[in-house]
């Protein structure tokens, strides 16, 4: 089965410290990774997804993301974090097998960005 | 939240009642899908639409029901037949192509309660 693993519910970092969002993978085939942001009762924003190409991507707000194949990771990163990042971050991987396409997340990491 | 909005955004329920949650995209988006948000569950899919007149259950379609006479719009309906309506509903959509790699967007949400 596919699936998506964000093994931390919360994140707890200091302000300009590097900030690290773990996620792991399960997936038939390719993988087709996404990170999303959200902020309280808002949508999701796209911060940057892996297709293909360089294992790493870099994305909007600094962001940046880590793809490993050989550990199934695709982990979020920022070399230094603003109380602005104060979020919950969804990680979610393309169904490649049913269902149109649709999204699998994980259940989702609140990182806590402090002064 | 792009060019997809939603609306209402709270909207309350009553025992026995029917309710329609809007979404509509300007974005020329061909595909559509409407996603669950639960606490610590991350996002399960509804029901989502590949193309006008044409659209398909999700995993948790149940009590639920859609339509797509148009491109821009997907309205979701809960029936009365969804027990435990109350949860953030999201709206999505992305360009629609063979290798599944197209972002989705999401809109701003709708939140629904039960009176």
């Amino acid at each position: 089965a596919q699936s998506v693993a964000q093994p931390e519910d919360q994140v707890n970092v200091a302000e300009g410290n590097p900030l690290t969002v773990k996620c792991t993978y399960s997936v038939s085939g390719n993988p087709y990774l996404f990170w999303y942001v959200q902020y309280p009762n808002r949508g999701l924003q796209f911060l940057l997804k892996y297709i293909t190409g360089d294992n790493l991507v870099k994305g909007s707000y600094g962001f940046e993301a880590e793809f490993n194949k050989s550990q199934t990771s695709f982990h979020l990163k920022k070399p230094s974090a603003l109380v602005s990042d104060s979020a919950l971050y969804f990680c979610a991987v393309r169904d490649s097998v049913n269902q149109g396409g649709k999204l699998i997340f994980g259940q989702g990491t609140e990182l806590s960005v402090k002064p | 939240d792009g060019g997809i909005t939603q609306s209402p955004k709270y909207l309350f329920r009553k025992e026995g009642q029917n309710v329609t949650l809007s979404c509509e995209q300007n974005l020329n988006h061909d595909a559509m899908y409407w996603y669950r948000q639960d606490p610590g569950q991350g996002l399960r899919l509804i029901y989502y639409s590949q193309i006008v007149n044409d659209f398909q259950k999700g995993d948790i379609a149940e009590g639920y029901s859609v339509s797509r006479e148009k491109k821009e719009s997907f309205p979701l309906t809960v029936t009365s037949a969804q027990k435990n309506p109350t949860a953030f509903y999201l709206c999505a959509s992305s360009t629609r192509t063979s290798g599944n790699q197209e972002t989705q967007y999401f809109g701003p949400g709708t939140r629904l309660l039960v009176l």
